[in-house]
């Protein structure tokens, strides 16, 4: 059973770099089968998704994290990491990494990991 | 970008009872939606994709409908574990811009 975990730093700075790694467990994130997927929710608030990776290195992101925006696969470690660069208080969010098929229109996540709480604060 | 909206914010429903959750998109995404349902502190679970099809190991009173512009997700006799919030998700862009409702809070009544 594919089991996803997040893990990183709960707590960043304004004006600094949030980067949270993902472990994939179960499966493999080299499969042509699938993109790797991180989405957010803000508290209070709904799911942002901020964007993907496919095993070949292709990514896509949310036109409007974009410029901020990196994601990226560590196939040795079974893992895909976010970048989020230049943090505000808004960038607080839940973080939850997702698994999404790749056949065709398919766009749909599942699973999902449990989700990181993110504060950004100085 | 497509705007989901999702409808009603709250719903406050008995156990064994019906809910209907609407979910809205601003232009025709086909049936590229899919249902999830979230509860704190854990992992968030697929209810439905392509607007209808049950994702493996769901219930059979989860339903889902609707095509186009227009979706619902209906839980036919609810559960106390069904009491979550719920979230639908439009994947109808290539390149992907994919964005999710606002959610629709399921209470116990």
């Amino acid at each position: 059973q594919l089991q996803l975990q997040e893990s990183g730093p709960g707590l960043v700075k304004p004006s600094e770099t949030l980067s949270l790694t993902c472990t994939v467990s179960g499966g493999s994130i080299s499969s042509s089968s699938y993109f790797w997927d991180w989405i957010r929710q803000p508290p209070g608030k709904g799911l942002e998704w901020i964007g993907r990776v496919y095993y070949s290195g292709s990514t896509y992101y949310n036109p409007s994290l974009k410029s901020r925006v990196t994601i990226s696969l560590d196939t040795s470690k079974n893992q895909f990491s976010l970048t989020l660069s230049f943090v505000t208080a808004a960038d607080t969010a839940v973080y939850y990494c997702a698994r999404g098929a790749a056949a065709g229109t398919a766009g749909w996540l599942d699973p999902w990991g449990q989700g990181t709480l993110v504060t950004v604060s100085s | 970008e497509i705007v989901m909206t999702q409808s009603p914010a709250t719903l406050s429903v008995s156990p064994g009872e019906r809910a209907t959750l609407s979910c809205r998109a601003s232009q025709s995404v086909s049936s590229n939606l899919a249902w999830y349902q979230l509860k704190p502190g854990q992992a968030p679970r697929l209810l439905i994709y392509g607007a209808s099809t049950r994702a493996t190991g769901i219930p059979a009173r989860f339903s889902g409908s609707g095509s186009g512009t227009e979706f619902t997700l209906t839980i036919s006799s609810l559960q106390s574990e069904d009491f979550a919030l719920y979230y639908c998700q439009q994947y109808n862009n290539w390149p992907p811009m994919y964005t999710f409702g606002q959610g629709t809070k399921l209470e116990i009544k």
